[in-house]
């Protein structure tokens, strides 16, 4: 069966400092991938997807970024965050192909505090 | 483009008495709908889709959904809440073939005893 990690959970990082979420998934190959952010009260704003190893879509102009370093592994990073970088990230895959059922299967999130 | 309305942000109810949680969509081409749950510092997980065929879907934990192509709406439905069914509620959709999976705001679900 597929399963999906994400890490690491909780972070507590000063405004400035550098970021690193990580998320791999295990049990299926060449999944497209997925980073979202959920604000307070706010729905998902998808942040990065990524079709394959080394290609990423950015969804919206930020000071993060995402890559791809091999097929199942999934980093989202800042050098510098900004106190509106806080929120729930959460990571997520869909199978592709003959694998696709349509819904994306998602991690437990990771919750960033910039203070 | 495609887009995700949840026409109530707080639905707060009583336990074993029915609830609709509301949702309409854009999109000028086919679309796949989903719902999904998420309980306190969670992610989401899946219930129920719409792919094709029937317009009646029924999900996980007692919940179904009707797809309306005329009124672009694909509400959620259960017949008797839980205690447990306390959580936030998020319709979501994809254009088939498409890549990207739209999110509405949530609705946050409050069943009291």
């Amino acid at each position: 069966s597929q399963t999906i990690h994400q890490w690491p959970a909780t972070l507590v990082q000063p405004v400035g400092s550098p970021l690193s979420l990580e998320c791999t998934v295990e049990g299926t190959s060449n999944p497209n991938l997925y980073w979202y952010r959920q604000a307070a009260g706010r729905g998902l704003q998808l942040l990065f997807y990524s079709v394959g190893i080394g290609q990423i879509s950015s969804e919206v102009p930020q000071n993060l970024s995402a890559s791809r370093p091999q097929d199942r592994q999934f980093i989202l990073s800042s050098k510098k965050l900004l106190l509106s970088d806080s929120g729930f990230y959460l990571c997520a895959w869909r199978g592709v192909g003959a694998l696709n059922t349509g819904e994306l299967f998602f991690g437990e999130g990771s919750r960033l505090t910039v203070l | 483009a495609q887009s995700v309305t949840q026409l109530d942000s707080q639905v707060p109810v009583f336990e074993e008495a029915p609830v609709e949680l509301r949702c309409n969509y854009s999109s000028s081409v086919s679309v796949y709908l989903f719902w999904y749950v998420q309980y306190p510092n969670q992610g989401l997980q899946l219930l129920l889709k719409y792919l094709s065929g029937s317009t009646l879907v029924k999900g996980i934990n007692g919940f179904e959904a009707e797809f309306n192509k005329s009124q672009t709406s694909f509400h959620l439905r259960k017949p008797s809440v839980h205690i447990s069914d306390t959580a936030e509620y998020f319709c979501a959709v994809i254009t088939t073939g498409g890549f990207k999976t739209i999110f509405g705001a949530g609705t946050r679900l409050f069943v009291k005893a």
